[in-house]
């Protein structure tokens, strides 16, 4: 069946550094992609889309691209923030369901 | 407009008793969909409604669970005879509901969760 594998965390960077969050999945069809954060104590937030192949999601200086060839979606943003720190969830949509990966926890140190 | 809202934001209860959980979606959001957020099992698909149906209740893990839906609006999500494992954060979200091509999923807007507590 369809599934999502991210990278496990948790990942600790400085403050400006580059982050890369990878995702993978499996699926037939042509499913939707989705980041999700979640801030501490705080629920589940879309945090940017992708609905076909090459598409690009951005958001608040993040971004991830659709790669069919390589069926990924990885998360990318070229400085964080101390603001960042979350817990990062990729999911894949197909037809009514998300499915989710793990979740990636982000520590982002000043 | 608001967001998706769910009642209430905590529940401590004792093993064996019912509870029950309420999601409130965005307006005119046809959709609706329950998960469930554990540590052991992550984030886990339990149902969905179209309208007041549920074509797809595959996801709820036992019969002690149960859904429903009234007014195309406010959903309800039973629990009964509550067991530990059932210690959960239980998430709502709601989406347009459109039929979009390719199979591919509407955009989903979850609420704040409840944290199901069962002592």
């Amino acid at each position: 069946g369809d599934s999502v594998t991210q990278m496990e965390g948790p990942v600790t960077l400085s403050e400006e550094a580059f982050l890369t969050i990878n995702c993978t999945y499996t699926a037939t069809g042509y499913p939707s992609l989705f980041w999700y954060v979640q801030y501490p104590g705080e629920g589940l937030q879309l945090l940017l889309k992708a609905t076909k192949a090459d598409d690009k999601g951005s958001n608040k200086g993040f971004e991830a691209t659709y790669r069919k060839e390589t069926t990924s979606f990885h998360l990318e943003k070229g400085s964080v923030q101390v603001s960042d720190s979350a817990v990062y969830f990729c999911a894949l949509g197909s037809n009514y369901q998300l499915i989710w990966g793990a979740g990636t926890k982000l520590i982002i140190k000043p | 407009g608001a967001g998706v809202s769910q009642s209430p934001s905590n529940k401590v209860t004792e093993k064996g008793k019912d509870v029950e959980l309420r999601c409130d979606p965005i307006s005119g959001h046809t959709a609706l969909y329950w998960y469930r957020q554990s540590l052991g099992q992550g984030l886990e698909f339990l149902i969905y409604f179209q309208g007041n149906s549920a074509p797809d209740k595959s996801g709820l893990p036992s019969d002690r669970f149960s859904a429903e839906r009234t007014g195309g609006s406010v959903s309800t999500l039973t629990i009964q005879r509550t067991q530990q494992e059932d210690s959960a954060v239980y998430l709502c979200a709601s989406s347009l509901g459109r039929q979009l091509a390719g199979g591919r999923t509407d955009t989903q807007y979850f609420g704040p969760g409840t944290r199901l507590t069962v002592l």
